[in-house]
């Protein structure tokens, strides 16, 4: 059975950095792309940033571009996002998604891992 | 950037109603439009996928159609199951948009 698995969340100050994990097991890891979709507390789900099966092609959010990096390991099936100059409004639970792999929806995803950004 | 307004932002209805949700476009967006459901605690769940495409296991109370710019999500007949909030969602290839969400509660 497919499973991802996030970790890497918690309480960080603002301006400080956190990087996220998401291991996926029961599947052919590089053959997917995947997503970072997060939502806040109250609020509605927002994509963050996706990247191909190869880890070549990414893409990102406006709210998290230049500050956020997406990227993959998939020697260890492992997918990153690495956070950095961290707002209070980047307090969400995130999630890992895995896209379809004909494209164009996602089909798992993760429980989340919650990233609180706050002094 | 292509922005989903969806409306409205909450729906109170009665189990047997005939619900629908909307999903309005800035720009043509062709059929690349999904529908999900979403339960607390519970990973969302793709509804409806390409407007009109019902997801495997999905019951067919719930159709999609549009095109372009707008875009109707239809649950036929209410059941207590369906109370959930709705997200209308774009892709352009691993460019996801999402709306803002429609929370559907029981009147």
């Amino acid at each position: 059975q497919v499973q991802l698995l996030e970790s890497g969340g918690g309480v960080v100050q603002p301006g400080r950095s956190l990087r996220l994990s998401c291991a996926g097991s029961e599947f052919s890891f590089d053959s997917f792309a995947f997503h970072w979709v997060r939502q806040a507390p109250g609020k509605g789900l927002q994509w963050v940033a996706a990247v191909s099966s190869d880890g070549n092609t990414k893409y990102y959010a406006d709210s998290v571009r230049g500050r956020f990096t997406i990227s993959r390991d998939n020697s260890q099936s492992t997918l990153y996002l690495q956070m950095n100059r961290l707002r209070p409004a980047d307090t969400a639970l995130y999630f890992c998604v895995r896209e379809w792999i004909g494209g164009g929806r996602p089909d798992y995803w993760g429980q989340g891992t919650l990233v609180t950004v706050s002094s | 950037d292509i922005q989903l307004t969806q409306s409205p932002s909450s729906l109170s209805a009665s189990a047997g109603d005939r619900v629908t949700i909307t999903c309005q476009a800035s720009q043509d967006i062709g059929n690349h439009l999904n529908w999900y459901q979403h339960k607390p605690g519970e990973a969302p769940k793709v509804l409806i996928y390409d407007t009109f495409d019902l997801e495997i296991g999905v019951p067919s109370r719930f159709s999609g159609t549009g095109s372009g710019t707008d875009f109707i999500l239809t649950i036929t007949s209410l059941q207590p199951e369906d109370i959930a909030t709705y997200y209308c969602q774009h892709y352009n290839n691993l460019l996801y948009t999402f709306g803002q969400g429609t929370k559907l509660e029981f009147k």
